[in-house]
């Protein structure tokens, strides 16, 4: 157990319907990441925040997004769902301070995911 | 840009055989690098990871991985295969000028036969 958390497991929708994803890291970690795991794609980086900031971008869609909370949980909502949506999402949490770029090297502690399938 | 090949999408072994799971980078920058297993239905696990200093790192489970800069490779091994080791397996970079974003390898799923 990595001490991540993710609801729901499952979500199951239609196209056109909007969902939100929950993440809730470790005790203590100020970073949250948010992955895609698709056939097509592979495991993607969507989006870095750290303490309630957002750090980094990776190949999110427009329809979608996210925020941190001040209690550090983060939600990652999906809107206008299209079948190419259907994917695991995953999010990690890392305790490290960011000081400079290139020194976050702090270990990612993965969540067991949410797998969405859009129907 | 990062990227991280992984050659061989299946590896397949007899329990009791060396696993061999291969991975090469390219990277701009001295790179950090990771090996995580996914087991069926279930996130990602960390298995070892080199930052700075020795090149062989040890991890859990058994596993071992060599960085090699001049092959730009950091091949995971295990002398000694178990069935429990069936799982998929990620090699992943982290980018020296982006702060802490994963890049990954499309994965190896491996295979161990009794």
């Amino acid at each position: 157990d990595s001490g991540v958390t993710q609801t729901p497991k499952h979500l199951i929708t239609a196209t056109g319907q909007r969902v939100t994803l929950r993440c809730s890291p470790r005790s203590g970690d100020l970073s949250v990441y948010w992955y895609q795991q698709s056939l097509d794609q592979g495991l993607q980086f969507l989006i870095h925040y750290y303490n309630g900031e957002e750090r980094a971008k990776g190949n999110i869609l427009e329809r979608f997004s996210a925020q941190q909370f001040p209690d550090l949980h983060s939600e990652l909502n999906l809107s206008s769902l299209e079948l190419g949506d259907s994917a695991l999402y995953f999010c990690a949490s890392s305790a490290r301070l960011v000081l400079n770029p290139g020194q976050n090297t702090d270990t990612q502690y993965f969540g067991p995911g949410t797998r969405l399938t859009v129907l | 840009a990062q990227s991280v090949t992984q050659l061989g999408s299946h590896v397949s072994v007899s329990e009791g055989a060396l696993v061999l799971l291969r991975c090469n980078y390219s990277s701009s920058v001295p790179p950090y690098l990771f090996w995580y297993v996914q087991y069926p239905n279930q996130g990602l696990q960390l298995l070892l990871k080199y930052t700075t200093g020795a090149t062989l790192v040890k991890g859990i489970n058994g596993f071992e991985a060599e960085f090699k800069k001049s092959e730009t490779s950091f091949h995971l091994t295990k002398p000694s295969a178990h069935m429990s080791d069936a799982a998929e397996y990620f090699c992943a970079v982290v980018e020296g000028s982006t702060l802490g974003r994963l890049y990954f390898g499309r994965g190896t799923q491996l295979t161990v036969w009794p």
